[in-house]
């Protein structure tokens, strides 16, 4: 009954690594997101994708980029890692057609050290 | 400001002690709320949409229900196995892709 996976549950980087995160959905959901979870502050929207090839900014891009080659994967990628990006990740996907609930991932728990 | 905000941020109870949760919104046009329920180290899980005002949802020991201004998650006669943090989103009519999500309730029921 697998519906979003993501690559890595836990994940420790050093400062300046590139990092890749990635999230891949079953349900041939056309809209993905990821978001980041900290402590007091909920869940806050980092980018989203409505399709293949396209996304859009959310609230906190800085420092992320994503990318979507196929439907089904979406990955974000930390261009240079640094210790303020020390974080839970949640990736989600979402029915273009329904716009009901958000199904989410387990998580990729990250530290950079 | 579109926003969010749930309450208690903690909350403990003896098992068989009923209790609800709060979620307070502010959204320039609701399409829906959406009650979440995270186990430590897990994803979100989805538990219930509302849409208007009025409107009640049920799920085992679970009852949703939303007014214009907030909801509220009514926990009946909890087990330990209820234990989790709960999630309340809201859904903006301007953008069927933007969610605004509380920091969400810690709930901890004692055997």
């Amino acid at each position: 009954d697998v519906k979003v996976t993501q690559s890595s549950r836990y994940l420790v980087k050093r400062t300046g690594e590139k990092v890749f995160l990635e999230c891949v959905q079953d349900m041939d959901h056309e809209n993905m997101f990821w978001y980041r979870q900290d402590p007091g502050l909920g869940l806050r929207l980092i980018y989203f994708s409505y399709d293949v090839k396209m996304k859009e900014k959310g609230d906190i891009p800085e420092g992320y980029s994503v990318s979507r080659e196929k439907k089904e994967r979406f990955s974000l990628i930390l261009e240079s890692a640094s210790t303020n990006q020390t974080s839970m990740y949640l990736c989600a996907s979402i029915s273009g057609l329904s716009y009901n609930e958000q199904f989410f991932g387990p998580g990729t728990r990250l530290t950079v050290l | 400001e579109d926003q969010v905000t749930q309450s208690p941020e903690a909350l403990r109870l003896q098992e068989g002690e009923s209790s609800s949760l709060n979620c307070s919104y502010t959204v320039s046009g609701l399409r829906g709320l959406f009650w979440y329920r995270q186990d430590p180290g897990k994803g979100p899980e989805f538990l219930f949409t509302l849409y208007s005002a009025g409107e009640e949802k049920e799920k085992e020991r679970l009852k949703a229900t939303l007014t214009k201004k907030e909801s509220f998650l009514h926990i009946t006669a909890p087990k330990p196995e209820d234990s989790a943090t709960y999630l309340c989103a809201v859904q903006a009519t301007y953008n069927f892709n933007k969610f605004y999500f509380g920091s969400g309730t810690k709930l901890n029921v004692k055997p």
